[in-house]
């Protein structure tokens, strides 16, 4: 069964430093997003990516943030300088979308754990 | 504006019932449900759509109200897998937002 893919696992970075989370999602989607968990707390929308632009994004996807589709497969998701609360788990999530996302389901991958110290 | 889960947590016995509610102050087209399990990604259980299509797995069940903005997700005879962190979504645009959870144990 095809599944989105996240690398790497886990990052550790300074405050300061400028970190790229990176996905394959699932290669017929069309929808490509991004989510962040907090240990402990709910799953919070960060951005969601469609026909090589941002469809949407919350209130957290500040300037600090960028979405990327360079190629025909990755998405990637950058961090410029990172802070203390920027660490979370980062999600992608792709939908196949054909006619709308609502009507399908989000695949996640299986996260980035991102430590900034 | 997120949806509201309750409860917010419930502890099983395995064979045991459980049912887990979602409501929103908006209109809702759709909504979807997950099963998270601690230190995993988030895994598609069900949407249900506007007008009564539902799309899941077999062995989950869930209703939609339309009128009250509510939804609710049935486990019936619990099992010990069951247990985990249960979000609604609610789909608003292009985006999904969850509610806080529901943290859901099954005990033998």
């Amino acid at each position: 069964e095809p599944e989105v893919t996240q690398t790497p696992s886990h990052q550790v970075t300074q405050m300061g430093q400028e970190v790229i989370l990176r996905c394959v999602p699932i290669s017929n989607h069309l929808y490509f997003y991004w989510y962040r968990q907090i240990l402990g707390q709910k799953v919070e929308f960060l951005v969601s990516f469609y026909n090589n632009e941002i469809s949407e994004k919350s209130e957290i996807f500040d300037d600090q943030f960028s979405v990327e589709r360079p190629d025909g497969s990755n998405f990637t998701l950058k961090i410029r300088s990172t802070k203390l609360e920027d660490s979370a788990m980062y999600f992608c999530a792709s939908n196949l979308g054909q006619g709308g996302p609502r009507y399908y389901e989000q695949y996640f991958g299986p996260g980035t754990r991102l430590t900034v110290t | 504006q997120q949806p509201v889960q309750s409860p917010q947590a419930v502890i099983l016995r395995e064979g045991e019932d459980a049912v887990i509610n979602c409501s929103s102050s908006k209109a809702l087209y759709s909504v979807h449900w997950y099963r998270q399990k601690h230190g995993e990604a988030p895994v598609f259980l069900m949407i249900l759509l506007k007008g009564g299509e539902q799309k899941g797995h077999e062995k989950i069940s869930a209703s939609f109200n339309e009128k009250k903005q509510q939804s609710s997700l049935y486990l019936t005879a619990s099992q010990l897998s069951y247990s985990g962190t249960y979000f609604c979504g609610t789909d608003q645009g292009s985006r999904l937002t969850f509610g806080e959870g529901t943290q859901l144990t099954v005990n033998p």
